[in-house]
């Protein structure tokens, strides 16, 4: 069985700081991770996902992330935030070579609030 | 195009009430899935379809009756509803690992 957990609820931040959200995951077999944002009343879309190959991931409008196996994280980051990007962002898992509807496994969400 | 169109963006309905959620993309995606999001949780899978077949159900209760009529459309049949059915519906789909495009969901108000 897998779990994710995303360590913060809620991440509240001023607009052009740096900021991390993160994710830990648990699997006893090889995952592909994820992120994905959700906007006000819209559906999700991936940032970014990590499948093999190099640890860090650069995603869509500036998000990055790096894989820890030894530490079972995903942690995504951004340099400089915009109000923008005020959102809510989940982490998720499947596993890895699985067929192509293997299920995602998400984390409890962690909302980005970017203040003026 | 690449896109996930949902049908309608919002539903109201009573207990009693027949009524169904429409889902399309033309992107040529083999996946489609059905998701149920309450406030502030994470989407949680109630169905995918492979191939136009059913291939996971998630336990989820006979009122919600899922119908893939072919690759490009996805429906979600609904019949006796309970108020805690209320909640933001999403469709997805999918082919390549892990790149689930998602719709804009229908917010659904059981009363």
């Amino acid at each position: 069985a897998q779990s994710v957990t995303q360590l913060d609820s809620q991440v509240p931040v001023f607009e052009e700081a740096p900021v991390e959200l993160r994710c830990n995951y648990s699997s006893s077999v090889s995952v592909y991770l994820f992120w994905y944002v959700q906007y006000p009343n819209q559906g999700l879309q991936l940032l970014l996902k990590y499948l093999s190959g190099s640890t860090l991931v650069k995603g869509i409008n500036g998000f990055e992330a790096e894989f820890n196996k030894s530490q079972t994280s995903f942690h995504l980051r951004k340099p400089s935030v915009h109000i923008s990007d005020t959102a809510e962002y989940f982490c998720a898992v499947r596993t890895a070579y699985s067929s192509n509807t293997g299920k995602l496994i998400f984390g409890q969400g962690t909302t980005l609030q970017v203040k003026p | 195009d690449t896109e996930v169109t949902q049908t309608p963006k919002h539903l109201v309905m009573g207990m009693t009430n027949k009524k169904s959620l429409k889902c399309e993309q033309h992107m040529g995606h083999r996946a489609m899935y059905w998701y149920k999001q309450k406030a502030k949780k994470p989407p949680e899978l109630m169905f995918v379809y492979s191939y136009e077949k059913l291939s996971i159900n998630e336990s989820v209760p006979s009122r919600f009756s899922p119908e893939c009529p072919n690759s490009s459309l996805l429906n979600l049949h609904l019949h006796a509803l309970q108020p805690e059915d209320s909640a933001l519906y999403l469709c997805a789909s999918s082919q390549e690992v892990g790149k689930q495009y998602f719709g804009p969901g229908t917010r659904l108000t059981v009363t």
